[in-house]
């Protein structure tokens, strides 16, 4: 157990929907981060949170955002949903905002567009 | 950019069997290097890490040695265990083209299945 939790576990939804994805990181982290692993493009970096500012950005698209509470929880929205976007979605945090550092993954969130 | 390229799997072997994933990675400036493990319906876990050339990261009888000369972090353990079966990506720290901001670039994975 990594100590970072997802919610929920699994999501079933419609193209054209919107989506809420949860992530707790471990206690006493700061920094969030959000990656899509799918078949076709692997596990890509999707964006980082340190302590409620963005801090870094990769593939997301313009249709996802993502936000850092001052609780330290982070959300990844997903909106205008397509079948593309079917894959499993982690979140990872760490101690301070260098992404060297080693992250610790959550369970993933499994999003399957219909 | 930074890439991070490794063995196309799958691969399978027997209990006891020497075990090879290579790894070769593409990176401005001095990258760190990982290698993550994810078990069936689980979350990556880190396996080992080294932070400069010719460091050795060990772990769970996994060893990888940072070579700078040849860019490679290949991933060997002597003797594999129906327990090692998972996924093994290899990822790279470096970073982004703006010159700040390190983050995670990973490898696509090598399905490791490891048979009694």
């Amino acid at each position: 157990d990594s100590g970072v939790t997802q919610t929920p576990k699994h999501l079933i939804t419609a193209t054209g929907q919107r989506v809420t994805l949860r992530c707790s990181p471990r206690s006493g982290d700061l920094s969030v981060y959000w990656y899509q692993q799918s078949l076709d493009q692997g596990l890509q970096f999707l964006i980082q949170y340190y302590n409620g500012e963005e801090r870094a950005k990769g593939n997301i698209l313009e249709r996802f955002s993502a936000q850092q509470f001052p609780d330290l929880h982070s959300e990844l929205n997903l909106s205008s949903l397509e079948l593309g976007d079917s894959a499993l979605y982690f979140c990872a945090s760490s101690v301070g905002p260098s992404g060297g550092e080693t992250q610790y993954f959550g369970p993933g969130t499994r999003l399957l567009v219909l | 950019g930074n890439s991070v390229t490794q063995m196309e799997g799958p691969v399978t072997l027997s209990e006891e069997a020497f075990l090879t994933i290579n790894c070769t990675y593409t990176a401005t400036g001095y990258p760190s290097l990982f290698w993550y493990v994810q078990y069936p319906g689980e979350g990556l876990q880190l396996l080992l890490k080294a932070t400069k050339a010719d460091d050795k990261g060990s772990n769970k009888g996994f060893e990888a040695t940072y070579r700078k000369e040849t860019t490679s972090f290949h991933l060997e353990k002597g003797s594999v265990q129906v327990s090692d079966s998972a996924v093994y990506f290899c990822a790279l720290s470096a970073a982004g083209s703006g010159g700040s901001n390190y983050k995670l670039t990973f490898g696509k994975g090598t399905l490791l299945t490891v048979n009694p």
